[in-house]
């Protein structure tokens, strides 16, 4: 079946540092990807998104890479700050609302 | 604009029992969706509609049942609690419409079944 996956389950960085958190995907007809971040004790909120027709795609401190030959795609956070701390998921959006989570992995900031 | 809520914040069933666990969004999307998440893991799509009236299957929706009689409601009901569905979760409603997207997600309902 169809499955998003993340590589590391954890990540910690310095602060300051930039981050980067990858994700695979297995189904080479997914379209639609959204980054996601939780933090403790509340619900998913959507970071980022990229479509198949783009390579790249930036917001605020921000970056998502896609890799259609390799089915992978990266999430990038510049100057990672002690508020990125959380669990990070990338996930397959498909038709009807409906979304196809990785594990995630969890970024923790030092100090 | 309150977004997507979700009654009760916790709730503990003894096995056996049913219970409804309320979604609302005043967005006036039309996909809602319910998850569950386990410690440690990702969210499991239960199930989703796409409109009033429209209810279909996720990946984990046997115990649950749906169904949407408004644009604004979707709730979820447990038919017979096991501990198997002790778990967190969350609703999540999103438009159909072209441009910018996003889905947004209620702040969860955390279930323990003993």
């Amino acid at each position: 079946g169809e499955s998003v996956g993340l590589h590391l389950p954890t990540l910690s960085v310095q602060e300051g540092d930039n981050s980067i958190i990858n994700c695979a995907y297995s189904n080479s007809a997914s379209d639609y990807f959204i980054w996601y971040k939780q933090e403790s004790g509340k619900g998913p909120q959507f970071i980022i998104d990229i479509r198949s027709n783009m390579d790249k795609r930036q917001g605020q401190r921000v970056t998502v890479l896609l890799n259609k030959t390799v089915k992978h795609l990266s999430l990038q956070i510049a100057a990672t700050q002690p508020g990125d701390s959380a669990v990070y998921f990338c996930a397959e959006n498909k038709w009807g609302g409906k979304l196809i989570f990785g594990q995630g992995t969890e970024l923790s900031v030092k100090p | 604009n309150a977004g997507v809520t979700q009654t009760p914040k916790f709730q503990v069933l003894k096995t056996g029992q049913s219970m409804t666990l309320q979604c609302a969004q005043d967005m006036n999307h039309e996909y809602m969706s319910w998850y569950r998440q386990d410690p440690g893991m990702g969210l499991r799509l239960i199930h989703y509609s796409v409109g009033a009236g429209i209810t279909d299957q996720g990946e984990v929706p046997n115990g649950y049942n749906v169904s949407r009689s408004t644009t604004e409601d979707f709730p979820l009901r447990l038919l017979s609690a096991a501990p198997s569905q002790t778990s967190v979760y969350f609703c999540a409603s999103s438009s159909s419409g072209t441009g910018d997207y996003e889905q947004y997600f209620g702040p969860g309902t955390r279930l323990t079944v003993t």
